[in-house]
């Protein structure tokens, strides 16, 4: 099956600059790579995706990149702000005609004001 | 419009007794997710159903886990004789029919074994 690694397990950042979350995958044949944020006591939420077909998707401050042949994608945050303080978790689903989509181990991110 | 409940949101429970957890998806999604996130982990699978297919138990940690759906909606996960180790969040998602398509998750219900 699928595995996911996820880096850094914490971050710290000033308010203003960037954050940069790395993943792993392991199944060549995964081909669709989700991003979520849980703040604390809430459910995760969607926040971007992206697919096999391209190599990088942008929403205002949040871009997600994805190498194929590495097999690696990163979540890219822009202009942190302190509502950004949250906990990350990329995802992939475990190749082709799967449903089960597998978890990194999750980023907690503090935006420091 | 709605979206995934999951009933009761809190369930305290003592060891050895058995509970039953509820989901109800967003209407017209045809798969469905249990995540167990146990305090300030990762989401674990547990299992999914997709339409009328067998449902994908791989992620059940023992034979004390069930799951089952009923008319292609509701889902209730049931734990028997539960150990302090079953306490954490569990999260259910749904997804509509089309592949690689996003989750959707309820807020959880969260178990305390005592």
């Amino acid at each position: 099956g699928e595995n996911v690694e996820q880096h850094p397990s914490t971050l710290s950042v000033q308010e203003g600059d960037s954050a940069v979350i790395k993943c792993t995958y392991s199944d060549s044949a995964s081909n669709y790579f989700p991003w979520y944020k849980q703040e604390l006591g809430k459910r995760p939420q969607l926040i971007i995706d992206i697919r096999s077909n391209v190599g990088e998707k942008k929403d205002q401050r949040i871009a997600v990149t994805l190498n194929k042949t590495a097999k690696h994608f990163s979540l890219h945050i822009t202009e942190t702000q302190p509502e950004d303080s949250a906990v990350y978790f990329c995802a992939a689903y475990s190749g082709a005609g799967s449903y089960q989509l597998t978890f990194g181990k999750g980023t907690k991110l503090s935006v420091i004001p | 419009g709605a979206g995934v409940s999951q009933s009761p949101s809190n369930k305290v429970t003592e060891k050895g007794k058995d509970v039953e957890l509820r989901c109800d998806p967003i209407s017209g999604h045809t798969a469905l997710y249990w995540y167990r996130q146990s305090l300030g982990q990762g989401l674990e699978f547990l299992i999914y159903f997709q339409g009328n297919s067998a449902p994908d138990k791989s992620g059940l940690p023992s034979d004390r886990f069930s799951a089952e759906r009923t008319g292609g909606s509701v889902s209730t996960l049931t734990i028997q004789r539960t150990q302090q180790e079953d306490s954490a969040v569990y999260l259910c998602a749904s997804s509509s029919s089309t592949f690689n398509s996003p989750l959707h998750f309820g807020n959880g219900t969260r178990l305390t074994v005592t």
